[in-house]
């Protein structure tokens, strides 16, 4: 089955541990991106990478790192995670020319 | 890359056809007009895709006019499972399918289906 996997699903940290967020797809899709979801805000994409080790910055990309050694894992850093960043997170994939993107179940982040 | 203009929200009753209508100005010639679905803590599905004239599928018609400056999404007699936020994206299919960097969703229309 077809599907983009993030991991953990729910995650409560405190303020400046490091945490990961992991992402991978099945698709062999080039493309991925991490969104984040506020009440009021939509979504709003950090990072995105077209390729193996090319990656870019979204519109609110500060407090966050990517890294893309793989096609198919994309996960996300948060280096000193601070309250602000208290969302909901997703990530997204899809292949070079495709209609649709495909996003994962989502990542409740809550930072204390 | 085009901004899109939706309506922030919308009601409507059970077996009504709903209509959402997206603004988008300036448009390149390239640009596809693609629509997402979002539920309550859920990724956005994707629902349709189109270019110009009329797209249709199982979910939902797509009216693009011929001037390609706005959109509306049809979807045919809605029920209460229909409630979500749906989102409109203006995009250079050959980059967006692909490249994540023209993938920009806005704020979308809450559509709130009532019995």
């Amino acid at each position: 089955e077809a599907q983009v996997t993030q991991n953990p699903r729910y995650l409560i940290t405190v303020t400046g541990k490091k945490l990961t967020v992991t992402c991978s797809q099945n698709m062999n899709h080039e493309y991925m991106s991490w969104y984040r979801q506020d009440p009021g805000l939509g979504l709003r994409q950090i990072y995105y990478s077209m390729n193996v080790e090319v990656t870019d910055k979204g519109d609110v990309p500060e407090g966050y790192k990517v890294s893309r050694k793989e096609k198919r894992n994309f996960p996300l850093i948060l280096e000193s995670p601070s309250p602000n960043q208290t969302s909901l997170y997703f990530c997204a994939s899809s292949g070079q020319g495709n209609t649709e993107a495909f996003f994962g179940q989502g990542t409740r982040l809550t930072v204390v | 890359l085009a901004k899109t203009t939706q309506p922030i929200s919308m009601d409507s009753y059970e077996g009504q056809e709903v209509n959402i209508t997206c603004s988008h100005n300036n448009i390149a010639t390239n640009d596809y007009i693609t629509w997402y679905q979002q539920f309550p803590s859920q990724g956005p599905r994707f629902i349709i895709q189109g270019y110009k004239t009329k797209v249709t599928n199982e979910v939902a018609s797509l009216f693009i006019p011929a001037d390609r400056k706005s959109s509306t999404l049809s979807l045919p007699r809605v029920s209460l499972s229909d409630t979500a936020v749906y989102y409109c994206l203006v995009g250079d299919r050959l980059h967006y399918g692909g490249s994540q960097g023209n993938l920009i969703f806005g704020k979308g229309t809450k559509l709130s289906v009532k019995p």
